[in-house]
């Protein structure tokens, strides 16, 4: 009953630092993503998948990389950490249509 | 292009009285779907309510309904009953053609005891 795992809870980088923030669904979702939450912004679209070996950019792409070579698992990668990354990033999973995403717990990453 | 507009940053509710966040959207897709979710402090995104652009009727679960005006573009959540629990983040959201989930800035609901 995991739903959505994400890796880590906290993370501080310091600028020019790289980093990989994991993300698994054990729910057979065809839909994955990843979305940051800054304050009075929402949550804003990074990276999305519809389905192993596909990738799409979302609103916010720059600075992060993306790959899905399984159905489970979508990691997000921060090349190279700016102050401008500091945010509470979540992976979310669907099966689209009518289903909601589910989310998982959330990682606040802080660059300094 | 999609978007959801919430326009009120922060609302206050007394306990056990109901309340209304407003939400509005915009999309030339003709079938769509809006969400609603709730963020306590805790951090973790709970989801509430769904509400289909087919959808002959306004979706209720439990004390949450969702007063869809199509003509307008609203989805509006009504939280009856008040509770303090209730005190969160609330995100409207819409899914139009695709699988994407555009987001609103958000309503920070506080609930007064």
């Amino acid at each position: 009953n995991a739903g959505v795992t994400q890796t880590p809870k906290f993370q501080v980088l310091k600028t020019g630092q790289s980093m990989t923030l994991q993300c698994a669904q054990d729910m057979n979702h065809e839909y994955m993503s990843w979305y940051r939450q800054d304050p009075g912004m929402g949550l804003r679209l990074i990276h999305y998948s519809v389905g192993a070996g596909i990738t799409d950019q979302g609103e916010v792409p720059n600075g992060y990389n993306v790959s899905r070579s399984t159905t489970e698992d979508f990691p997000l990668r921060l090349l190279s950490a700016a102050p401008s990354q500091t945010s509470v990033y979540f992976c979310a999973s669907s099966f689209g249509g009518s289903s909601p995403l589910h989310f998982g717990n959330g990682t606040r990453l802080t660059v300094t | 292009a999609q978007k959801i507009t919430q326009t009120q940053p922060g609302m206050f509710v007394q306990e056990k009285e109901a309340v209304t966040l407003d939400c509005t959207y915009d999309t030339s897709d003709p079938s769509y779907g809006l969400f609603w979710y709730k963020q306590p402090s805790s951090g973790e995104m709970i989801f509430l309510i769904y509400q289909g652009s087919y959808d002959q009727q306004n979706a209720t679960e439990g004390r949450y309904s969702l007063n869809f005006q199509k003509a307008r573009k609203s989805a509006n959540l009504v939280i009856s009953a008040s509770q303090l629990g209730d005190s969160a983040m609330y995100f409207c959201a819409m899914r139009a053609g695709s699988y994407q989930l555009t987001f609103g800035k958000g309503t920070k609901l506080s609930v007064i005891p």
